[in-house]
């Protein structure tokens, strides 16, 4: 069975400084990963995906995350913050097995503060 | 515009009355799913469908049913909703979960109250 960790429920950081948001999975076989944003009364929005290829993945306004095999880790970064980031953040998990299914971490809320 | 929108956003309503919360996407994608979000759980999977007349259980499916009769709509039924049905509930989408590579497309929600 497949699983998802976001080790941290809360991050609060001030404009300009940089961000982490953890991120690990747990699948006996080879994954897709996601991240996800939401805004305040909002749906989901893809922020990137990891697929194959190159670890380190780009994706919208400026977030990037790189994908560990051996840590079985997909951490979120971006270099320097804006008040507008403030959102919750799902990471999501998908082990490509027969049940089709895409499982989510219980999320993390990023707080900028200016 | 390509979009997942959902009906109502918001209702309030007592338990045992039954509801419907309608889902429809006009990308053509084959696969949808509704998801539950409460606090502190992340989004949990109900029923999700691979294609049209093809529906199968998620990780929460007791007390909702879902059909899909036509390719844009997945409507979320609940026949008699008690209080601890009460969430955001999300629908989602995505081309071909065949190929897993397609990412999901989200409603903007809906705030289901049951009192």
């Amino acid at each position: 069975a497949q699983s998802v960790t976001q080790l941290d429920s809360q991050v609060p950081v001030f404009e300009e400084a940089p961000v982490e948001l953890r991120c690990n999975y747990s699948s006996s076989v080879s994954v897709y990963l996601f991240w996800y944003v939401q805004y305040p009364n909002q749906g989901l929005q893809l922020l990137l995906k990891y697929l194959s290829g190159s670890t380190l993945v780009k994706g919208i306004n400026g977030f990037e995350a790189e994908f560990n095999k051996s840590q079985t880790s997909f951490h979120l970064r971006k270099p320097s913050v804006h008040i507008s980031d403030t959102a919750e953040y799902f990471c999501a998990v998908d082990s490509g097995g027969s049940n089709y299914k895409l499982t989510f971490g219980k999320g993390t809320l990023l707080t900028v503060n200016p | 515009e390509a979009q997942v929108t959902q009906n109502p956003r918001y209702l309030i309503t007592v338990t045992g009355k039954k509801l419907t919360v309608t889902c429809s996407q006009n990308m053509n994608h084959e696969y949808m799913s509704w998801y539950r979000q409460d606090p502190g759980l992340g989004l949990r999977q109900i029923y999700y469908s691979m294609n049209v007349e093809v529906t199968d259980k998620g990780d929460v499916p007791e007390g909702y049913k879902v059909s899909r009769k036509e390719k844009r709509n997945f409507p979320l039924i609940l026949e008699s909703p008690s209080p601890n049905q009460t969430s955001l509930y999300f629908c989602a989408s995505s081309e071909n979960r065949v190929r897993r590579n397609q990412p999901q497309h989200f409603g903007d929600g809906t705030r289901l109250s049951i009192l």
